[in-house]
């Protein structure tokens, strides 16, 4: 079965510092990760996928996440907040049961202040 | 634009009421998705579809049902059955069937108060 932790469902930084939303996996199979963002009342966006093709994945607005398979994790990072990066941050897993199935974390919600 | 398009955006039903929620897709995509949303505990899968006049349940199917009578429309009907409507219903859709690879885009939502 695979699973996913998204430890701290909230985080608070300031604008301009470090972002960091983390996320572990469980999975008996290689698994593919992803990184979605929701803002309020809206649906997700994908900020980045890794499909196994390199460890280190760029995405939108300047996020990046790491596949770390020893520790099992696909931590996402940001060098600078900015304000607008305040909203709700989804990891998920898929790979297995023959269809495309995400298996979705709690969430973690990002508060950037002044 | 190409996207997915949820309808209503609030909804509103009492206990007891049948309602259903529209989902429509222009983007030429297999499969088709439904997700329940409450707070703290991320998306769960209600219902699934790879392909046109087929679908299969998900991890929280009961007191649902939906239909994939067309490629572009995936309906979920939320039945008098379900205990604890009240949530965000998000749809999803993704380009094939069994792409695990595959990224699934999100249409907006719809909110549903049980009054």
């Amino acid at each position: 079965a695979q699973s996913v932790t998204q430890l701290g469902s909230h985080v608070s930084v300031s604008e301009g510092a470090l972002v960091l939303l983390r996320c572990n996996y469980s999975s008996s199979v290689p698994p593919y990760l992803f990184w979605y963002v929701q803002y309020p009342n809206q649906g997700l966006q994908l900020l980045l996928k890794y499909t196994s093709a390199a460890t280190l994945v760029k995405g939108i607005n300047g996020f990046e996440a790491e596949f770390k398979k020893s520790e099992t994790s696909f931590h996402l990072t940001k060098p600078s907040a900015h304000m607008s990066d305040a909203a709700e941050y989804f990891c998920a897993v898929s790979g297995s049961g023959g269809y495309n199935k995400l298996i979705f974390g709690a969430g973690t919600r990002l508060a950037v202040h002044p | 634009d190409g996207g997915i398009t949820q309808s209503p955006k609030y909804l509103f039903r009492k206990e007891g009421q049948n309602v259903t929620l529209s989902c429509e897709q222009n983007l030429n995509h297999d499969a088709m998705y439904w997700y329940r949303q409450d707070p703290g505990q991320g998306l769960r899968l209600i219902y699934y579809s790879q392909i046109v006049n087929d679908f299969q349940k998900g991890d929280i199917a009961e007191g649902y049902s939906v239909s994939r009578e067309k490629k572009e429309s995936f309906p979920l009907t939320v039945t008098s059955a379900q205990k604890n409507p009240t949530a965000f219903y998000l749809c999803a859709s993704s380009p094939e069937a069994g792409g695990s690879t595959d990224t699934q885009y999100f249409g907006p939502g719809t909110r549903l108060t049980v009054l």
